[in-house]
């Protein structure tokens, strides 16, 4: 059991370009969730998708942030025109279908530290 | 919306001492979830311990305790018997019973000295 993969580790972009984090949730689960960790800061819901859905994404920037989870693969947040604002750490979490996440079942995988120079 | 404080930015202690953290949230909800999270400095996010807010017991696993007090709104954690391997920052998290989203403080950095 492999836990919840995210690469890479850390993400080196200039102003300006395309940043891909990809989450590979835990062996038999569906959902993923999307946080921000800005620096001194707690992690901040982003985004929550199942397979070929996005549940709740409310927690998106309105620009430049998207996220998808097809139905083979990864799950993929996509930050396009990146400012150094958006340097911060980001999270993926998974969870089985079943509303386990309702007690907080959750698995965090280790991040991704995206850093805009 | 509901928010969570954690008022001391950095807690030290001495190794096999115990140190509590202190948590506070606001919500007018009735049934949630509290956790505490640990990040060491390798980043991953560990569940330490959950509390069910319809459970008047309070939380234990192992050296790890909570003292909930829902009237005050408070969710503090009791680490005893501390180890050099419990640095780390210390989040403490809500969600509501149906919800899905956690809600993290700020955190508290864990300094644990020899």
């Amino acid at each position: 059991n492999a836990g919840v993969m995210q690469n890479p580790r850390h993400l080196v972009r200039r102003r300006g370009q395309e940043a891909r984090l990809r989450c590979s949730p835990m062996k038999g689960h569906s959902h993923v969730y999307w946080y921000r960790q800005l620096p001194e800061e707690g992690l901040k819901f982003m985004v929550y998708l199942q397979k070929e859905n996005i549940i709740d994404e409310s927690g998106m920037p309105k620009e430049r942030f998207s996220a998808e989870f097809p139905k083979e693969g990864p799950s993929i947040l996509r930050i396009q025109q990146v400012v150094r604002g958006d340097s911060a750490a980001y999270f993926c979490a998974s969870s089985p279908p079943q509303r386990s996440y309702r007690d907080g079942g959750y698995t965090f995988g280790s991040g991704t530290r995206l850093t805009v120079v | 919306a509901q928010t969570v404080t954690q008022s001391q930015p950095e807690m030290s202690v001495q190794e096999a001492e115990t140190v509590t953290l202190s948590c506070t949230y606001d919500t007018s909800e009735s049934d949630y979830y509290l956790f505490w999270y640990k990040q060491p400095p390798s980043r991953q996010m560990i569940l330490v311990i959950r509390q069910e807010a319809y459970k008047q017991q309070n939380a234990t696993e192992n050296r790890f305790s909570v003292n909930f007090q829902k009237a005050a709104k408070s969710f503090s954690l009791k680490i005893s018997d501390s180890q050099l391997g419990d640095a780390a920052m210390y989040f403490c998290a809500y969600k509501e019973d149906s919800g899905y989203a956690l809600n993290f403080g700020k955190g508290t950095s864990l300094l644990v000295t020899p």
